[in-house]
């Protein structure tokens, strides 16, 4: 049963910690994605990796980090530095040596600073 | 600067009536339009998506109506349900290979009335 597993589902951060996290897929993509998701403004790329050891910044990096060490898991960083961190966070994957090719999203973690 | 824009931002439509949601957009290398259906609390699924080389394509109850002179794109709900009532996002992206990602409109959210 493939697909992109997200952990966890909710999370909570307390002001000044780092949070991770984490994206796992079993498609076999070379492609992965993160997106951060607020009310009203649609989906923004943080960050994306389309092969393992490499990735690059999307339109809202800043306070953010990731890593690729493996093709199955690209996962998030939300670090202090970022100043506005509660949202709805989704990974994606996708295939994009082969043109037109869907995403395929997780379930998404809902991060709220406390 | 926003590259795909979606109208409206919400909509209420009566049941069996037609749900029509418009995306337009602003890079001609753009070539691959899909749309994705959102339900509360879980990731975007891909509902349909059109190549620029159809002026449409219908799948079940819902249709992509492409005009690419315009720069435009547009999602019909035929025979609008309850079930149907979710956020749904247009997205565009340049496929294959060494592509950064899907680029969203902000989102319409659909409420159908029983």
């Amino acid at each position: 049963d493939g697909g992109i597993t997200q952990s966890p589902k909710y999370l909570f951060r307390k002001e000044g910690q780092n949070v991770t996290l984490s994206c796992e897929q079993n498609l076999n993509h070379d492609a992965m994605y993160w997106y951060r998701q607020d009310p009203g403004q649609g989906l923004r790329l943080i960050y994306y990796s389309q092969i393992v050891n490499d990735f690059q910044k999307g339109d809202i990096a800043e306070g953010y980090s990731v890593s690729r060490e493996k093709k199955e898991s690209f996962p998030l960083t939300v670090t202090s530095a970022q100043k506005n961190p509660t949202a709805f966070y989704l990974c994606a994957s996708s295939n994009d040596r082969v043109t037109g090719t869907e995403a395929f999203f997780g379930q998404g973690t809902r991060l709220t600073v406390v | 600067q926003q590259q795909v824009k979606q109208s409206p931002q919400s909509l209420i439509v009566q049941k069996g009536g037609i749900s029509i949601i418009n995306c337009a957009y602003e890079n001609t290398a753009f070539d691959y339009f899909p749309w994705y259906q959102q339900f509360p609390g879980k990731g975007p699924a891909l509902l349909i998506a059109i190549r620029p080389d159809v002026s449409e394509k219908k799948e079940g109850r819902f249709t992509i109506s492409f005009n690419k002179s315009a720069k435009q794109f547009s999602l019909h709900i035929m025979d609008s349900q309850p079930g149907d009532s979710a956020t749904y996002f247009c997205a565009a992206r340049v496929s294959g290979g060494g592509a950064d990602g899907l680029t969203f409109g902000k989102g319409t959210h659909l409420i159908i009335q029983p």
